[in-house]
């Protein structure tokens, strides 16, 4: 089974601060995910990525296969960035439609 | 286009009692999920389905069934609550694999006294 492991926990930063949220996986996989829950609970996909590095917007996922790591960067963070971030990574030795998620970060941006 | 919904968004049941969560999806994807989220713990996959007609297992299966009747649609029952399903419940969908974007329902709060 993949173990997926988030780091920080819990992370307040002060607005306009960079971020970084760390992920690292035991299996190697083919893709990472990325995910945003937001205070009123509603979960959406961000990033999924094989290799190298992607961005949207503020928002930069970067991903080491050999290393087994993904970091989510946030430039310049503003309190609407305040949400849980999550990492999911494929099981797959586990059910054909697994994926295993991460517990999680949450990040508060103060103003 | 909703995307995915979730009927109900809150419930409560006393023990012994049991319902059924709807999840609809208007995208046409094969992929099916549903998950329960728990205070401390990541997302844990409770059952899925790879298409209409079909339904399989995940993580935490015990204590719940599935049925995929339509495309469409994924039902979860609860046949008898149990104070140790109180959790919230997000219905997912994707369009071929499960390693692709999931797509994710509003999620259900469900409390068993």
């Amino acid at each position: 089974k993949n173990e997926v492991e988030q780091s920080p926990q819990n992370l307040t930063a002060q607005e306009g601060e960079f971020i970084t949220i760390n992920c690292s996986y035991s299996v190697g996989i083919s893709a990472l995910h990325w995910l945003q829950q937001h205070p009123g609970g509603g979960i959406v996909s961000l990033f999924m990525l094989s290799s190298g590095k992607k961005k949207h917007g503020r928002l930069i996922a970067t991903i080491n296969i050999q290393e087994k790591h993904s970091s989510l960067h946030i430039t310049a963070s503003h309190p609407r960035d305040s949400a849980v971030y999550i990492c999911a990574a494929p099981n797959y030795g586990g059910s054909q439609g697994n994926l295993i998620f991460g517990k999680g970060t949450k990040l508060s941006v103060k103003p | 286009n909703a995307g995915v919904t979730q009927t109900p968004k809150f419930r409560v049941l006393k023990t012994g009692q049991s319902m059924t969560l709807l999840c609809a999806q208007d995208m046409n994807h094969e992929y099916m999920y549903w998950y329960r989220q728990d205070p401390g713990m990541g997302l844990r996959l409770i059952h899925y389905s790879v298409g209409e007609g079909t339904t399989a297992k995940g993580e935490v299966p015990d204590g719940y069934n599935v049925s995929r009747l339509k495309k469409q649609n994924f039902l979860l029952g609860l046949e008898s609550a149990a104070p140790s399903q109180t959790s919230v419940y997000f219905c997912a969908s994707s369009y071929v694999s499960p390693y692709n974007e999931q797509f994710f329902g509003p999620g259900t709060r469900l409390t068993v006294l």
